[in-house]
């Protein structure tokens, strides 16, 4: 059965500072892979999604991420952290055909002042 | 334009209890999905329905559990005699064609509590 991992269910980065969110996935074909943002008290935002075009993906809010079949990853990168990406997230697959999301674990991100 | 919207917002009722979860997807959206997240977990799939027949309904845990879409929007999640272990966040989503291309929006959730 198709799965995420997201290493890591706590990161903080200093405001400023370099982003990074680990998702690797386990699939036989290459899915197609999202990255979803929860804020507290509020719903599932899309960020990014991956559907077999470009491999480097741009989301919404700055972040982005990079399909790589030979690592089975998906990470999730931002350059500069904000106070506002504080926040849960959720990585995602997919598989062609089957209409159900498969989510990881979840990393909550604190961004240090 | 208005997105998914849930109701109740919580639901607190007790162990062995009957409930009833209402989902009003995006207009227009053919595809609707029901997930539910526990605590400290990502969200895990529950069923799905294109129009108004379920398309896939692999993740309902158990005869306990149902859901119906009579006309294909507004969509019910049935729990009979509940459990404990039920209480969570149940999310729904819809997204326009239920194509795996297509993006899934999601409501704010109903938080049920099971005493």
């Amino acid at each position: 059965a198709q799965s995420v991992t997201q290493l890591g269910s706590h990161v903080s980065v200093s405001e400023g500072a370099l982003v990074l969110l680990r998702c690797n996935y386990s699939s036989s074909v290459p899915p197609y892979l999202f990255w979803y943002v929860q804020y507290p008290n509020q719903g599932l935002q899309l960020l990014l999604k991956y559907t077999s075009a470009a491999t480097l993906v741009k989301g919404i809010n700055g972040f982005e991420a990079e399909f790589k079949k030979s690592e089975t990853s998906f990470h999730l990168t931002k350059p500069s952290a904000h106070m506002s990406d504080a926040a849960e997230y959720f990585c995602a697959v997919m598989n062609f055909g089957n209409e159900k999301l498969t989510f990881g674990t979840g990393t909550r991100l604190t961004i240090i002042p | 334009g208005a997105g998914v919207s849930q109701t109740p917002s919580n639901k607190v009722t007790e162990k062995g209890k009957y409930v009833e979860l209402r989902c009003d997807p995006i207009s227009g959206h053919t595809a609707l999905y029901w997930y539910r997240q526990s605590l400290g977990q990502g969200p895990e799939f529950l069923i799905y329905f294109q129009g108004t027949g379920a398309a896939d309904d692999s993740g309902l845990p158990n005869d306990r559990f149902f859901a119906v879409r009579p006309e294909g929007s507004v969509s019910t999640l049935k729990i009979q005699r509940t459990e404990r272990g039920d209480s969570a966040v149940y999310l729904c989503a819809s997204s326009l064609h239920g194509k795996g291309t297509d993006t899934q929006y999601f409501g704010p959730g109903t938080r049920l509590t099971v005493l």
